[in-house]
C-alpha cells in the first residue's frame, strides 16, 4: 500500500523559505505512471493546487505561486519536495502531497503534470509568522 | 475566492440522500469531463471519491456518485451514513491547462 508522509522543519519567518519533502513509501517514486505533486489549503479556506513533478524532475507549477516555487526529486531517498521563498502570512496553509494520475484524451496525455489526486498524505501544517 | 463555486454546507439525515454542486464556467466544467470529487476528514489523509466526473476507484463505496450538467458537476451521497460526515470537494481542469478547486462543502449528518 502506498503511503506519502509531509515532514518539514517547523514555522517559517516573513520573506524566508517554506521547505517541505514528501516520502514515498510502499512504491517507487520513479513511476512512469504517475507525477507528484503539492495541494495546500489555509486555514479556513480551501484547496489550492501547488504545483506537480515527475520522476525525472519535469515540473508544472500554478501561474498564481510559479514565481516563487521551486520542486525538486530525489529518487534514491524516493522523496520529491517543495520550495516557496518569499514568504508571507498568505503562506500560511496545511501543505499536502499527493500522487496524480494525467488526465488523458484518448490515451494522449492532456498537458502532464495536470490531473486528479488519487492517494495523498495527511498534511502538515506551516505557520508563517515573525 | 474559489473558480469552482459550492454550496458552504449541506446537511442530511442518516439513510437519506444529499447532492453537492460544483458551478464552474464555459472554461472548466462545461467544457472539460475531468471533475473529480474529494472528500477530507480532519487530521486524515484527503481521500478520491470521483474522478472524470463519474468515475469511482476501486475500494470507493457505490454510495458516492457524481455527474454532470452543462456548467455544474455534482456528487450523490445515498444511504447517509454518520461517518460521511466531512468536508468534499470539486476540482476541475481548466482551458488554461491548470487544475482548480471548489471552495469546498462541509456535510453534516443530523
Amino acid at each position: 500500500q502506498l503511503q506519502l508522509q509531509e515532514s518539514g522543519p517547523g514555522p517559517v519567518k516573513p520573506s524566508e523559505t517554506l521547505s517541505l519533502s514528501c516520502t514515498v513509501s510502499g512504491g517507487s517514486i520513479s513511476s512512469t505512471s504517475y507525477y507528484w505533486g503539492w495541494i495546500r489549503q489555509p486555514p479556513g479556506k480551501g484547496l489550492e493546487w501547488v504545483g506537480s513533478i515527475y520522476h525525472t524532475g519535469s515540473t508544472y507549477y500554478s501561474p498564481s505561486l510559479q514565481s516563487r516555487v521551486t520542486m525538486s526529486v530525489d529518487t534514491s531517498e524516493n522523496l520529491f519536495s517543495l520550495r516557496l521563498r518569499s514568504v508571507t502570512s498568505a503562506d500560511t496553509a496545511v501543505y499536502y502531497c499527493a500522487r496524480i494520475i494525467n488526465y488523458t484524451i484518448l490515451g494522449v496525455v492532456l498537458k502532464s503534470g495536470v490531473g486528479y489526486f488519487d492517494l495523498w498524505g495527511r498534511g502538515t501544517l506551516v505557520t508563517v509568522s515573525s | 475566492q474559489s473558480a469552482l463555486t459550492q454550496p458552504a454546507s449541506v446537511s442530511g439525515s442518516p439513510g437519506q440522500s444529499i447532492t453537492i454542486s460544483c458551478t464552474g464556467t464555459s472554461t472548466d466544467v462545461a467544457t472539460y469531463l475531468y471533475v473529480s470529487w474529494y472528500q477530507l476528514h480532519p487530521g486524515k489523509a484527503p481521500k478520491l471519491l470521483i474522478y472524470e466526473v463519474s468515475s469511482r476507484p476501486s475500494g470507493v463505496s457505490n454510495r458516492f456518485s457524481g455527474s454532470k450538467a452543462g456548467n455544474t458537476a455534482s456528487l450523490t451521497i445515498s444511504e447517509l451514513q454518520a461517518e460521511d460526515e466531512a468536508d468534499y470537494y470539486c476540482h476541475s481542469y481548466t482551458s488554461s491547462s491548470t487544475l482548480e478547486f471548489g471552495g469546498g462543502t462541509k456535510l453534516t449528518v443530523l
